[in-house]
Formats: structure tokens, sequence, C-alpha cells
């Protein structure tokens, strides 16, 4: 079992549209927990960060569920742009500087 | 502005050969980190250092080697490449604290023939 799971997509969604992606943990232990974005041949780039109370930032919201160790990510009003694929990363526990990676969600927004 | 790069970004080599990737950041970070990514799998930690003279074995660290000799650089050694090596390679880096967050390189594609 992947320490971090995703379910690999791709999510084809029509621009506009809201998507979400859960994103499962094994390790209790993790601490902190981030979405990166990648887009095509790139490197990842921090989406956000993922706090416990759940936090928004524009048309993403994020959700952190310890009990059943998984994470979200939603999406609301779609744009071409946020095409990409979505990494959900775990901090390993007993380390807040080493991550765990899950091998991402894609997403293809269409117009 | 800070930055983090690698280089080369594309490398073609042979089984066998001795191969080092460099990794070079400006944003005086503590910790540094190098992963690869392939198809399927989530991106998976090689080696780490949290700082000058310190390096670490990551998950997958068989047939890789680093040296950190100074703040600013963590050059990745391949011993003797093999065909599985074939994989794109990112350098990442950080400070610690909470929530702190990894900054990536452009990474470098590296081909083993």
């Amino acid at each position: 079992r992947k320490e971090v799971e995703q379910d690999p997509g791709p999510f084809n969604v029509p621009e506009g549209a809201t998507v979400a992606f859960n994103c499962t943990y094994s390790n209790s232990a993790s601490q902190s927990f981030f979405w990166y974005r990648q887009d095509c041949r790139k490197e990842p780039k921090l989406l956000m960060s993922v706090y416990s109370s759940g936090n928004e930032d524009g048309r993403f919201t994020a959700q952190l569920n310890r009990a059943s160790q998984y994470i979200s990510l939603l999406i609301r009003d779609s744009k071409l742009s946020d095409s990409a694929t979505y990494l959900c990363v775990a901090t390993r526990g007993g380390s807040n500087y080493q991550l765990i990676w899950g091998a991402g969600t894609k997403l293809i927004i269409k117009p | 502005d800070a930055e983090i790069t690698q280089s080369p970004r594309h490398k073609i080599t042979e089984t066998g050969r001795q191969v080092t990737l460099a990794c070079h950041q400006t944003w005086n970070h503590n910790n540094m980190f190098w992963y690869r990514q392939d198809l399927g799998h989530g991106l998976r930690l090689i080696h780490y250092s949290y700082g000058v003279q310190d390096t670490n074995k990551g998950e997958v660290s068989d047939g890789y080697s680093v040296s950190r000799s100074n703040t600013e650089d963590l050059p990745l050694t391949l011993e003797s490449a093999a065909s599985s090596q074939t994989s794109v390679y990112f350098c990442a880096s950080s400070n610690p604290g909470a929530q702190e967050t990894q900054y990536f390189g452009p990474g470098t594609r590296l081909l083993v023939l």
C-alpha cells in the first residue's frame, strides 16, 4: 500500500465546473499536509498547505480529516489554466522536513 | 531574485558511466533534497541534507551519492549509471520551520542507454 494514495484520473471537467479530489495517507504520525501543482514536464509548486480547520484560497479549498486520514481539494469555477497534475503531500512522521508524495491526480479542464 | 537551478537540463549517458547532476540554490536554505520522478510513482527521495557536511539516505538511495561542502550546492552522483536510473530528477530546498515549503529546481531529464 502506498503511503499517500491518489486517484490518478484524468478528471475531465468542463470549464466553470466544481471538481474535488481526495487523497488518503497511511501514516497517522504525519503532521503537515500540502497540495502541490505540477504542470506538464515542469517542477512541482506549492498550491496550498492544509490545516486541520480547513483553509480557503480564492477558488481553492483544502480540508483535512485526521480521523479518516484523508485530505481533499475543491476547485470552484474551474479555469482552463487549472489543467495540471495535483500532488498530495504529507510530512513523514517524526520529521517535518521530509515529504511523502502521492503520484498525482491529473485534471483536464475543457472549454 | 533567489532561485534554485539544475544542470544539465537534459543528459544522455551510457550504462556504467559516472554522472553528476548539479543543484545550486541562492535561497540560503539549510535543507536540500534530491528526488526522482517516474510514471505511476510519487516523487521519491534519494538523498537529503540539513546543512553543510550533513547528508542522509532517502528511500531510493542505492547507486547514488551526494556531498554538501557549502550551503548553496548539493550535487548528485550516479556512481555507475544503470538503465533503471533513467528518470526525471528534481532538486529542492527549504528552510527549517513549521509548514515550510520546498522550492524545486526545473529538473534534469536523464536517459541511460
